[in-house]
């Protein structure tokens, strides 16, 4: 079964900071991997995903995240945090050709000015 | 707005009522999934709709029953639920074997 593992409940960071989320996944083949943001009230918003090619992908709001097989991870980045990602972030594991999601249970951020 | 809408934004209900939540999507997708997200909780899936067949239950009480009536509709009914069912009720669609769901904001339920 596939499984997704964030271990950081929450971070803060002083903005302007570098920041790196990490996430932990568990899947038996190539899994596409996703990370979500959601601020207070609002749903879900796609960061970025990968499928397959280039390991480093790029997402919105200068967001950036690497697969690495070996380590099973698929950690976000953001080289200057701003005030406004504070908020809740989720990696997200599914099957290739699948609609299922698995998420873990998210990474609380805040930004301190 | 984000392409998926859910109605309503919040509710509150008794254990004896009877209620249902909305969701639309224009985005032209043929998946459709709903997921609960309670405190402290992964978010949990309880039902895939693909091309209006329900595909996927997860395990979910029969107190939820899901309608899919055509690709960018999809209700929860809701009957005699419990207090614990309350947390944030979330409506996402996609292409049909694409994971980058597009998300609703939610209808915040409170079960009294």
């Amino acid at each position: 079964a596939q499984s997704v593992t964030q271990p950081d409940i929450h971070i803060t960071v002083s903005e302007g900071a570098s920041l790196e989320l990490r996430c932990n996944y568990s899947y038996g083949a190539t899994p596409y991997l996703f990370w979500y943001v959601q601020s207070p009230g609002q749903g879900l918003q796609l960061l970025l995903k990968y499928f397959s090619g280039d390991t480093l992908v790029q997402g919105i709001k200068g967001f950036e995240a690497e697969f690495k097989r070996s380590q099973s991870s698929f950690n976000l980045r953001k080289p200057s945090v701003h005030w406004s990602d504070a908020a809740e972030y989720f990696c997200a594991v599914g099957p290739g050709g699948g609609n299922k999601l698995t998420f873990g249970t998210g990474t609380q951020l805040k930004v301190e000015l | 707005e984000t392409g998926v809408t859910q109605t309503p934004r919040h509710l509150v209900m008794g254990m004896t009522n009877k209620k249902s939540l909305k969701c639309e999507q224009h985005l032209g997708h043929n998946a459709m999934y709903w997921y609960k997200q309670s405190a402290k909780k992964p978010l949990e899936l309880m039902f895939v709709y693909s091309l209006e067949e329900r595909v996927e239950n997860n395990s979910v009480p029969s107190r939820f029953s899901p309608e899919c009536p055509n690709s960018s509709h999809l209700f929860l009914h809701l009957h005699t639920l419990q207090p614990e069912d309350s947390a944030l009720y979330l409506c996402a669609s996609s292409q049909e074997n694409r994971g980058d769901y597009t998300f609703g904001s939610g209808t915040r339920l409170t079960v009294v």
